[in-house]
C-alpha cells in the first residue's frame, strides 16, 4: 500500500524558515515524480513544487520562486520542501503526492504551516 | 486566480445524477487528455477519482465518470449518495511542468 506521511509543519514567524518532510513507502520511490501541493484555509489547491526522479526541481508558483527548494533522498525514501522568507499568505496545509502523467495518484494527510507573528 | 473554471457549487438529491464542469482553454483542457478529478471530504486529503479524462483508479465506484468536449471537461456522479458530499477539483496539464487546478466545486447532497 502506498503511504505518504508529511511532517515538519508548525507555527513560524513571518520571514522565518521551515523544512517539511514526506516519508514514503509502498512503492519504488526513486522512479516517481513527486509534487508538493498546498491548500490555504478555506481555499483551493495549488502546486508549489515538483521534483523529477533524478532530483531536478520545478517551482510553478511565481509567488514562491526563490523561496523554495525541493529535494529528495532516494536512499531513504524521503521528500523535502525547504521554505524560506515565509509570509502570512503561505499559511496552508501542505501535501505531498505522487505524480504520474500529470495526475496526483497518492496523497499524504498533510501538514499545517502557520505563518504568524 | 485558477486557470481552470469550475462552478462554486452543485447539488442533487440522493439517486440523482449531477455534472460538474471544468472549463479551460486549448492550451490545457482542450489540448491534452490529461484532465484529472479529485474528491476532498472535509478535513481530509484530496483523493484521485478520475485521470486521463475518463479513467478511474482501482476502487473508485463506476458512479463516477469523466468526459471532455472541446475546452470543457466534466465529472458526472450518478446515483448520488450522501457520502458523495465533498469538494471536487479538476486539474489539467497546462503545457508547462506541473498541473493547474480548478477552483473547486462544493457538491451538496440534498
Amino acid at each position: 500500500e502506498v503511504q505518504l506521511v508529511e511532517s515538519g509543519g508548525g507555527l513560524v514567524q513571518p520571514g522565518g524558515s521551515l523544512r517539511l518532510s514526506c516519508a514514503a513507502s509502498g512503492f519504488t520511490f526513486s522512479t516517481y515524480y513527486l509534487t508538493w501541493v498546498r491548500q490555504a484555509p478555506g481555499k483551493g489547491l495549488e502546486c508549489v513544487a515538483k521534483i523529477d526522479p533524478d532530483g531536478s526541481g520545478r517551482y510553478p508558483l511565481d509567488s514562491m520562486k526563490g523561496r523554495l527548494t525541493v529535494s529528495r533522498d532516494n536512499a531513504k525514501n524521503l521528500l523535502y520542501l525547504q521554505m524560506n522568507s515565509l509570509r502570512v499568505e503561505d499559511t496552508a496545509v501542505y501535501y505531498c503526492a505522487t505524480e504520474d502523467w500529470w495526475s496526483l495518484r497518492a496523497w499524504g494527510q498533510g501538514t499545517l504551516v502557520t505563518v504568524s507573528s | 486566480q485558477s486557470a481552470l473554471t469550475q462552478p462554486p457549487s452543485a447539488s442533487g438529491s440522493p439517486g440523482q445524477s449531477v455534472t460538474i464542469s471544468c472549463t479551460g482553454s486549448s492550451s490545457d483542457v482542450g489540448g491534452y487528455n490529461y484532465v484529472s478529478w479529485y474528491q476532498q471530504r472535509p478535513g481530509k486529503a484530496p483523493k484521485l477519482i478520475i485521470y486521463d479524462v475518463t479513467k478511474r483508479p482501482s476502487g473508485v465506484p463506476d458512479r463516477f465518470s469523466g468526459s471532455k468536449s472541446g475546452n470543457t471537461a466534466s465529472l458526472t456522479v450518478s446515483g448520488l449518495q450522501a457520502e458523495d458530499e465533498a469538494d471536487y477539483y479538476c486539474s489539467s496539464y497546462v503545457g508547462s511542468t506541473t498541473v493547474s487546478f480548478g477552483g473547486g466545486t462544493k457538491l451538496t447532497v440534498l
